[in-house]
This record gives C-alpha cells, structure tokens and sequence, in this order.
C-alpha cells in the first residue's frame, strides 16, 4: 500500500544531542510537510516542501532544519534539541501545494494531507 | 481570537447517540475545511472535508458548513466506542497557503 512512513517511531535523545528524523513516501505526492504535536495541542506546521521548494514557517526556530534529497525522502534535523523540544514529529504529504489556486481541484483531494504515524521525541 | 476554536471536551455520549462537534474559525476567506480523527499517541487520520455551503455526508459521518456564520461542524450518527478520540478542525484560510488545525476535541463514547 501506498504510505508515509517515519523512522524511529520513538527517539530519545539528551539535551543538545543532535537528532534526525525521516519520513519516505510511496504515495509519489510533490509535497511534503513537518509538523510538530505537543500534547494536547493542535499540530504546528514547522516548514513544507513543494518539489524542491523549500517553505520555512516565520516562527519556526533555526534549531530545526530540514532536507528532500528526493521525491520520496525528507528530514527533520534537529541541531541541539532542548527540553521544550520534546514532541510528537508528524510527517505529511499532499499530492499538490496547499491553497493550490483552484478549491475545485480540492474536491479531488489534491491538497489532502495524508500523515505518517509520527515520531516522538525524547529529550532528557 | 484563535484562528480556528475548538471546544477541547472531553464530549461524552452514549453508545449509539449522535455526535455534534463543532469548530469555528476567524479568517472569513477561508476555502477548504477538514476533519481529522486522532487517536491517543497516533497521528491524524482525514475523515472527510467540505468546500461548500450546507452538508455533506459520509456513511455515518455528515459535515455541515456555514461560511456565513464560520462554522463547521461534524455530526457522528451512531456513535460507537470505537469513535471515541480527539477530532481536529483543520482549515485552508483564504490567504494562506497551510491548513491551520485546532487544538481538537476529545469525544468519549460511553457504553
């Protein structure tokens, strides 16, 4: 079946250790998006990607950085992760960039985010 | 004022009953409206979305927008343990080019 998948589900780390999480798609879709989940929050769109086109969120810090060497392939690095750190890291695609111009090319599902099961990050 | 409100619950109806989640949000540009179910630990999973004024059904599930007003909605007919998670509002604003979720709400189906 066509997916997103993360790697590690789980990743503890200590204080400044830098970590890097993965995220591969069958699902051959041109974007490709992180966000980070605190518990109990709503998911915050750190950056995205359109094909190559890298797209930072102005309130996402520089401690994270991300990478698409492919299509399918897309990381989240994180240089020196810090205790507020700690969250759940989910991985998504959409077959076109959402708020492509046209809401009818929605109805198709071209902006539909599909998710990956995420990974949850440890900080100790 | 929140982008996008939620009601956080938890919402509680017995085994059988309908739902009604509701969630209303700021930018009245907005275009597309989501519903996501999340379950505890798990990532979001799409259950449907909406573009247009009035209701859109889906087996058990029915969407209700009203762009007048801001809001949309999601019914859940015959509730089942098995829909008990938190529900997350996501919604394309007008000028943005990135869905903006709600924090969510937490349904509790009760047997």
């Amino acid at each position: 079946d066509a997916m997103v998948i993360q790697n590690p589900r789980y990743q503890v780390t200590q204080f400044g250790k830098p970590v890097t999480l993965s995220c591969s798609q069958t699902l051959n879709h041109n974007v490709m998006y992180w966000y980070q989940q605190k518990s109990s929050q709503a998911p915050k769109l750190l950056f995205h990607y359109y094909d190559k086109d890298f797209n930072n969120e102005a309130d996402t810090p520089d401690n994270f950085q991300s990478r698409r060497p492919n299509t399918s392939f897309c990381f989240l690095d994180i240089r020196s992760p810090g205790l507020g750190d700690a969250a759940m890291y989910l991985c998504a695609t959409s077959r076109d960039q959402v708020g492509s111009p046209s809401p009818f090319t929605s109805a198709a599902g071209a902006n539909v985010l599909t998710f990956g099961a995420g990974s949850r990050l440890t900080v100790l | 004022q929140k982008e996008v409100e939620q009601n956080s619950g938890p919402l509680s109806v017995p085994e059988g009953a309908i739902a009604s989640l509701n969630c209303t949000y700021s930018d009245r540009g907005s275009q597309s409206f989501f519903w996501y179910r999340q379950y505890s630990g798990k990532s979001p999973e799409l259950i449907m979305f909406i573009y247009s004024n009035g209701d859109k059904e889906d087996g058990r599930f029915t969407a209700q927008l009203n762009k007048a007003s801001q809001y949309v909605s999601l019914l859940i007919r015959d509730s089942q343990p098995s829909d008990s998670a938190t529900y997350l509002c996501a919604v394309l604003a007008g000028t943005a080019s990135k869905l903006t979720f709600g924090t969510g709400t937490r349904l509790q189906v009760t047997l």
